[in-house]
């Protein structure tokens, strides 16, 4: 079945460091999706990537979907407090039994130390 | 966005009772999912439940131990049966708008069984 990775797990950083999760799927996706949970949260929406090689940015938070559309990275720029949370990605097949369903990645625990 | 309501937030059940989780998305949602995500975990996608039709599931979850129920579009229900402390988790329903692809999450159910 089709698999999505992503690393790191964890990641800890001092307040104004930068931050990358990288997600990567074992096969081509119709689409890659980003989604926050804060502790005690549920996952909200952050972006969707449609296009091979596309990259939105959201303040400071730049998300890049792949070339090949198997990999996608989110790079959050002089992080905050208020960045603390689970990262995922989620990936979106078309077609088959996969119609529909995301499969998310296992997640980046973002802690921000002030 | 869209909202979704879920109830109860929580709840603590003794081994081998049953609980049943309502979802309330507003209008504009087409599908519905529930998920699991055990704590520090990711999610897991339990079914899709389907309006007016048996959900489908996907591997490891079965009908008998996960009865949903979708009457209308914007109503679901999980049933949690014969409850083992295996179960604990929280419990997650979303929706997603039709042509969108991006899902609206519950603020979930942490369901402790002790």
């Amino acid at each position: 079945g089709q698999q999505v990775m992503q690393i790191p797990q964890y990641q800890h950083v001092q307040e104004g460091e930068d931050f990358t999760t990288y997600c990567n799927s074992s096969t081509t996706l119709s689409n890659i999706q980003w989604y926050k949970q804060r502790p005690g949260g549920h996952p909200v929406f952050l972006i969707q990537l449609v296009k091979s090689g596309e990259v939105k940015k959201q303040k400071r938070l730049t998300f890049q979907f792949g070339e090949a559309k198997k990999n996608s990275s989110l790079h959050i720029t002089a992080t905050q407090t208020t960045d603390v949370g689970t990262y995922f990605c989620a990936g979106l097949l078309t077609g088959g039994t996969s119609y529909g369903k995301l499969t998310f990645g296992q997640g980046t625990i973002l802690t921000v130390h002030p | 966005s869209a909202v979704i309501s879920q109830k109860p937030s929580r709840d603590i059940c003794q081994r081998g009772t049953s609980l049943t989780i309502q979802c309330q998305v507003d209008s504009q949602v087409t599908m519905m999912f529930w998920y699991r995500q055990q704590p520090g975990q990711s999610l897991t996608l339990i079914a899709t439940a389907n309006q007016g039709s048996e959900a489908t599931y996907e591997s490891g979850f079965v009908i008998d131990k996960f009865p949903i129920s979708r009457p209308n579009l914007t109503f679901s229900t999980l049933t949690v049966s014969n409850m083992s402390p295996e179960d604990s988790s929280i419990y997650l329903c979303s929706g997603e708008r039709g042509g969108i692809d991006t899902q609206y999450f519950g603020p979930g159910t942490r369901l402790t069984v002790l």
